[in-house]
């Protein structure tokens, strides 16, 4: 099985909402990543997550809270958006000892 | 960090045509994939080719480490080929993957 599953597929939300993104992935990957896309862009790292400790945060603002609550699991907070935050959020997965990543289908934000 | 450079940027063809998309880097990189976008936005692994070459049906994917530019070869075009291909590179302890800015394939009926 290679499949990494986001929920939502879809998402609008206010400036003022708490929301979470969820990321899944049954590949014993132990490494878990989440990136942005923005129209017309390439995909771009926010956060990494290795043996469930984050390892890597590309200064991302504190509106954006990742969390991973066991090796399956990759949630991202979001908290008081803005308007520019609207894109395509993608979790990735892969093993530590090996870089090639699995993305799943990503969650469409939109923040209104 | 390490320049990535895709070209074309665009290309469109007619059903059945090949084609090579090439990708450049400014450094040698040790870990390089291939990715197809579709038009929903779904991110698919083609190739893992840190070095030499590998085939998958129709498309082929040649990486030349040591000359720091990696091909991706796609035979007879579908329409479902159609959307963006991104390479991507990491390196080192970083797992962090970097894409190149893509180049987005239009096929025609």
């Amino acid at each position: 099985d290679t499949e990494v599953t986001q929920t939502p597929k879809h998402l609008v939300m206010g400036m003022t909402n708490k929301k979470s993104l969820k990321c899944e992935q049954h590949m014993g990957h132990r490494a878990m990543y989440w990136y942005k896309q923005k129209a017309k862009k390439p995909p771009e790292l926010m956060f990494v997550y290795s043996y469930e400790k984050l390892s890597i945060n590309e200064s991302v603002p504190s509106r954006f809270s990742p969390e991973c609550p066991n090796s399956s699991l990759l949630n991202l907070h979001l908290h008081a958006l803005q308007p520019e935050d609207s894109a395509l959020y993608l979790c990735a997965s892969s093993q530590v000892e090996r870089y090639e990543q699995y993305f799943g289908p990503g969650t469409r934000l939109t923040v209104t | 960090g390490i320049q990535v450079e895709q070209s074309p940027p665009d290309l469109i063809l007619q059903e059945g045509a090949n084609s090579t998309l090439r990708c450049n880097f400014s450094d040698s990189v040790n870990n390089l994939q291939w990715f197809h976008q579709n038009p929903w936005g779904q991110l698919i692994n083609l190739f893992y080719i840190p070095s030499g070459t590998k085939q998958n049906g129709r498309l082929s994917a040649t990486t030349v480490a040591t000359e720091r530019y990696s091909l991706l070869y796609i035979s007879s075009s579908q329409t479902t080929d159609s959307g963006v291909y991104f390479c991507a590179y990491s390196g080192g302890s970083n797992y962090k993957l970097t894409f190149g800015k893509g180049t987005l394939l239009t096929v025609n009926p």
